[in-house]
Formats: structure tokens, C-alpha cells, sequence
């Protein structure tokens, strides 16, 4: 079955060091895009950063840097330098490109990462 | 720049009560999406369309659940008669191209509904 999984239901960084979160994801295509989104404790949801499956670099944006691992289904986001307002809920998603020009979206179940200074 | 814009922020009324969510999406973007996000079952992709038009509605739980874009500035989600099972934030996101492509979904601040 197609799944994305988030091992680590939470996290804790001691500020200004990195952080790996780790995402798993199982689909059996061949055609697919990973995005991170942030969602803080106001509730909204931003966009962190995307990852196709056919990018042969690792996606990069600011502070943020997704280690893909594409023979491993592995797609762990990496922040830089953690900072106090990093301290939120992170969730993996996946798109799934399906036949017919077709396609669904699924999201992890979060990790809820806290800094500390 | 606007960002998308959803109404009400919370919601709290009686089960049996129809309930509606109402969303305005970001000027030019031809997608727009609603999700609920519960404790239990995290976020969930409900209903999204593609220029005002209904794409995949697979996600929407039952039939007292209810989506409608009559343009391109304005959808509702709709649960008639709600039940306290509903209870969660429902979001609504919109992009600019859909699932297949690159571009990032924008979300809003999301409604927090409460159904007693």
C-alpha cells in the first residue's frame, strides 16, 4: 500500500544545531514529488520544500535541505542551525502520480519538534 | 500579498446543525484543496477542484459533506446535519497547478470547528 511514515512522533535540538527528520515512503511508481510543510502552534501550514522523484540533486531552500534516498524510499528533511521558532510540527507528504493524469496526495503523521535554547 | 483566507476561525454549534466553511483562495490559483486534520486520523485531503470544477472527491467521509466552487474567488465546505465525529480544523489550501506538479500548496489559518 502506498504510505508515507514519520518514525519520530517528536524531536528535541538543542538551538543552533541540525536536525534530521526522518520521512519513509512506500509506492511501487515511478513518478512522484515529496513536499515538507511546518505547522507551528498557531495552526497554519507552510511549505517548506518539494522534491521530485527524478531530481537528481537534493532540494535545498534556506536552512532547510531534504536528504533523498530514493533506493531507500527515504526523504529526511535537515535544519541548519535550529532556531527557537523552528519548534513546531513537520509533516512529509507525497504525491502520487496515477494514470490517467490522476493524482492523490497523502501526508505523513507528523513530528513535533522542539528547540530549546 | 493575501494569502488564502478561510471563515470562520472557529466554529462551535450543536450536532444536527448544518455548518458552513467558507474559503477565499489566492488570486490566480487554479487549484484549490479542503483537508481535515484530526488527532487521530492527522491531515486528510477531502475534496479539491481544478478551475471551479470538482476533481476527486474520494476523500469526502459521507454524503452530509458537501463542496462547492461557483468561482474562481470562492468555495464552501458544507456538513449538513453535522455530528461530533466532524469535530476538527478543516483547511483549505489552494495552488497555482495541481498535484502533479511543483508548486506548493498555500494553506490558510484553517476553521477549528467543535460540534457538541
Amino acid at each position: 500500500a502506498q504510505k508515507i511514515t514519520q518514525t519520530q512522533p517528536g524531536m528535541f535540538v538543542q538551538e543552533k544545531e541540525a536536525v534530521t527528520l526522518d520521512c519513509t515512503y512506500d509506492t511501487s511508481d515511478q513518478s512522484y514529488g515529496l513536499f515538507w510543510y511546518k505547522q507551528p502552534s498557531s495552526g497554519e501550514m507552510i511549505f517548506l520544500i518539494y522534491q521530485g522523484s527524478y531530481d537528481e540533486q537534493n532540494a535545498t531552500e534556506g536552512r532547510y535541505s531534504l536528504n533523498f534516498q530514493k533506493a531507500r524510499k527515504s526523504a529526511n528533511l535537515v535544519i541548519s542551525a535550529s532556531q527557537l521558532g523552528d519548534s513546531a510540527m513537520y509533516f512529509c507528504a507525497m504525491i502520487l502520480r496515477l494514470s490517467g493524469g490522476y493524482n492523490k496526495l497523502i501526508f505523513g503523521a507528523g513530528t513535533r519538534l522542539a528547540v530549546h535554547p | 500579498d493575501a494569502g488564502v483566507i478561510q471563515s470562520p476561525r472557529h466554529e462551535v454549534t450543536e450536532m444536527g446543525q448544518e455548518v458552513t466553511l467558507r474559503c477565499k483562495p489566492i488570486s490566480g490559483h487554479d487549484y484549490l484543496f479542503w483537508y481535515r486534520q484530526t488527532m487521530m486520523r492527522g491531515l486528510e485531503l477531502l475534496i479539491y477542484f481544478n478551475n471551479n470544477v470538482p476533481i476527486d472527491d474520494s476523500g469526502m467521509p459521507e454524503d452530509r459533506f458537501s463542496a462547492k466552487m461557483p468561482n474562481a474567488s470562492f468555495s464552501t465546505l458544507k456538513i449538513q446535519p453535522s455530528e461530533p465525529r466532524d469535530s476538527a480544523v478543516y483547511f483549505c489550501a489552494s495552488s497555482l497547478g495541481g498535484l502533479g506538479s511543483n508548486q506548493p500548496q498555500h494553506f490558510g489559518d484553517g476553521t477549528r470547528l467543535s460540534i457538541l
